[in-house]
């Protein structure tokens, strides 16, 4: 079935290197959303791509969204202590009775040491 | 400040007994989800409701039963907890299907 792949699974980091999650879906999806889960926490909602080559950045974090759409990546640029949590993405696909539904990656846990 | 309200934000509970988490938002959303999130499993949707009066099943839907009798509220049924519903339990809500979603502070839940 579709589905997102996200690699890695966990990724150590030191703080002030660079870290980079990529999110692959078997499907083209029309958009792609992102969301950061600190420890503890619940998912909170980072940004949306919806353009074919789409690049956005907030602060350190940059944004990309493939030429296919059916992948993407999330790049931070010299890690914080603050960036510590699970990175989801997630793209919406046709589901039965043709409802739109989010598939979700299972997330990239990072970790930083100070 | 607007958002999404879930109760109870943590609970035990004997297998067998029926358990209701609550899921109020207050942004008017017309849609609303309820997910899962276990160890190495990712978010998995139980159930989603698109708009008020309607309900739909997501990937893991057994053992569960949602009502959504107006935009506000979604509430999530356990009819007889079992051991393998252990589980972080997250409502989420979206002005539209599969717009941005937001999240509530989550509900977990042990069933021993």
């Amino acid at each position: 079935g579709q589905q997102v792949m996200q690699i890695p699974q966990y990724q150590h980091v030191q703080e002030g290197e660079d870290f980079t999650t990529y999110c692959n879906s078997s499907t083209t999806l029309s958009n792609i959303q992102w969301y950061k889960q600190r420890p503890g926490g619940h998912p909170v909602f980072l940004i949306q791509l919806v353009k074919s080559g789409e690049v956005k950045k907030q602060k350190r974090l940059t944004f990309q969204f493939g030429e296919a759409k059916k992948n993407s990546s999330l790049h931070i640029t010299a890690t914080q202590t603050t960036d510590v949590g699970t990175y989801f993405c997630a793209g919406p696909v046709l589901g039965a009775g043709n409802n739109r539904k989010l598939i979700w990656g299972l997330g990239t846990s990072l970790a930083v040491n100070p | 400040i607007a958002g999404i309200t879930q109760a109870p934000t943590s609970q035990i509970l004997a297998a067998g007994r029926r358990m209701t988490l609550r899921c109020t938002q207050d942004m008017r959303h017309n849609a609303m989800y309820w997910y899962r999130q276990d160890l190495g499993l990712g978010l998995r949707l139980i159930h989603y409701s698109n708009t008020a009066g309607t309900t739909g099943k997501g990937e893991v839907p057994d053992g569960y039963s949602v009502s959504r009798a107006n935009t506000d509220d979604f509430p999530l049924t356990l009819a007889s907890a079992v051991p393998s519903q252990t589980s972080v339990y997250f409502c989420a809500s979206s002005d539209q299907g599969t717009g941005e979603l937001f999240f509530g502070e989550g509900s977990r839940l042990t069933v021993l």
